[in-house]
């Protein structure tokens, strides 16, 4: 079945720098990539995704890039405010397949004013 | 338009004893699926259900666990027989999986606590 891995676990990033989590997948058949947002206590919350027929998207400071070829996928932040901090997930999956989401281990960004 | 509803939202229950989760799909979602986070990891996909059937429940334990998502009410993950292991976070996600549309919604999530 499909793996995701994601890095780094945890990331600390000053207020107005850039923070970027990587994540790769081991299921070429893979071709649906969303990002979700967790704060505390509440439910993922989706931020951003991408098709495999796209390789790049933005949404004003987020952006996501996906490589298909070496199988892995980046999320940006730029410009990064206090309430960026949150764990955040990518996930991967083939929609042919009912769409069932695999998770990364999710990465814990804290941004310090 | 709400979102996906679950209930209860924190859930205690002594070892040996039946726990119910509760998920409402969002308005035209006729996919759901669940979910189980054990503190400080990602989500581990349980079971994914559409009206009336089971598609694909390959990351439900075999025993003491099971989910339905009957033609009129919300989908119910039932879990017999509480242990301790079972305390975790469950989410319930919906999606409509029509044409283009494969994007997933989560709910709140129930904390399950075994005494």
């Amino acid at each position: 079945g499909e793996n995701v891995e994601q890095h780094p676990s945890t990331l600390s990033v000053q207020e107005g720098d850039s923070a970027v989590i990587k994540c790769t997948y081991s299921d070429s058949a893979s071709n649906y990539f969303p990002w979700y947002k967790q704060e505390l206590g509440k439910g993922p919350q989706l931020i951003i995704d991408i098709r495999s027929n796209v390789g790049e998207k933005k949404d004003q400071r987020i952006a996501v890039t996906l490589n298909k070829t070496a199988k892995h996928f980046s999320l940006h932040i730029t410009e990064t405010q206090p309430e960026d901090s949150a764990v955040y997930f990518c996930a991967a999956s083939i929609k042919a397949a009912g769409n069932k989401l695999t998770f990364g281990g999710g990465t814990r960004v804290l941004v310090k004013p | 338009n709400a979102g996906v509803m679950q209930n209860p939202r924190h859930l205690v229950r002594r070892r040996g004893q039946e726990a119910r989760l509760r998920c409402s799909p969002m308005k035209g979602h006729s996919h759901v699926y669940w979910y189980r986070q054990l503190p400080e990891e990602g989500l581990k996909f349980m079971v994914y259900l559409q009206k009336e059937n089971i598609i694909d429940e390959s990351g439900m334990p075999k025993e003491r666990f099971s989910a339905e998502f009957p033609k009129e009410g919300p989908s119910i993950l039932r879990i017999q027989q509480v242990v301790r292991g079972d305390s975790a976070a469950y989410f319930c996600a919906s999606s409509p999986l029509q044409g283009a549309n494969e994007k997933l919604f989560f709910g709140s999530g129930t904390q399950l606590s075994v005494l």
